[in-house]
């Protein structure tokens, strides 16, 4: 049963261009979502993470937006630059675990 | 300072066989956890090793097993292959119950292991 869905699977922006990627979360208990990045032949890397007591956080040109009532959350990439290229798997980790459930993931190109 | 380093970064197994691989966590880090990614989808977790011992599993059969060393190191272990076994296995290490902080979980860059 997959816990976290992410979409779109591939996205494609121009350089300059605003980025969003959306996630939707089943279980209520999940209280702590980070968005990973992975570029080709690395694994994943933590970018931002956000808790449901805030409905959004920024950190650069990256945003993450969250809607506690509809079990949503997004990545926002402000003025998208080619070094954004990667896959952005969203995520979902509840208190007092340690394991956390990745979506399918999302593989981003920014055109130059 | 080192971060996560797992060996080898690709192997070829026939079906049917068996196969280890293994994961030396960042520095100061005490639990190692293992991920399968197969192509084109997220990590899927397989189990989390923390004072030697198995402390959270995923859905997976048992066939995967692990091993945690006294140096944090790990193995992960996988019997009778199966093609569908055909993935990236990454390893991730953390500081016990800190993946929810800032830092979240360290991850190597991963074992390709291709089961024909």
């Amino acid at each position: 049963q997959q816990q976290v869905k992410q979409s779109p699977q591939s996205l494609i922006v121009q350089k300059g261009g605003i980025s969003i990627i959306n996630c939707a979360y089943e279980n209520t208990a999940f209280d702590y979502f980070p968005w990973y990045q992975q570029f080709p032949g690395k694994g994943p890397a933590l970018l931002i993470a956000i808790r449901p007591d805030v409905s959004e956080k920024k950190e650069g040109r990256f945003t993450i937006s969250f809607n506690k009532s509809a079990k949503q959350f997004s990545l926002h990439i402000m003025d998208s630059q080619p070094g954004d290229s990667a896959t952005y798997f969203c995520a979902s980790n509840m208190n007092r675990d340690d394991k956390i459930i990745f979506g399918k993931g999302t593989r981003l190109h920014i055109l130059p | 300072d080192a971060g996560v380093t797992q060996s080898p970064t690709h192997l070829i197994k026939t079906r049917g066989q068996q196969v280890t691989l293994r994961c030396s966590p960042k520095s100061g880090h005490d639990t190692v956890s293992w991920y399968q990614q197969a192509l084109g989808q997220g990590p899927q977790f397989i189990f989390q090793y923390y004072e030697e011992e198995e402390r959270q599993r995923g859905n997976f059969p048992d066939r995967f097993s692990g091993h945690q060393f006294p140096n944090y190191s790990s193995e992960l272990n996988v019997n009778a292959l199966l093609l569908g076994d055909s993935a990236l296995y990454l390893c991730a290490s953390s500081l016990v119950g800190t993946v929810r902080a800032n830092y979240g979980y360290t991850f190597g860059s991963g074992t390709r292991l291709t089961v024909v």
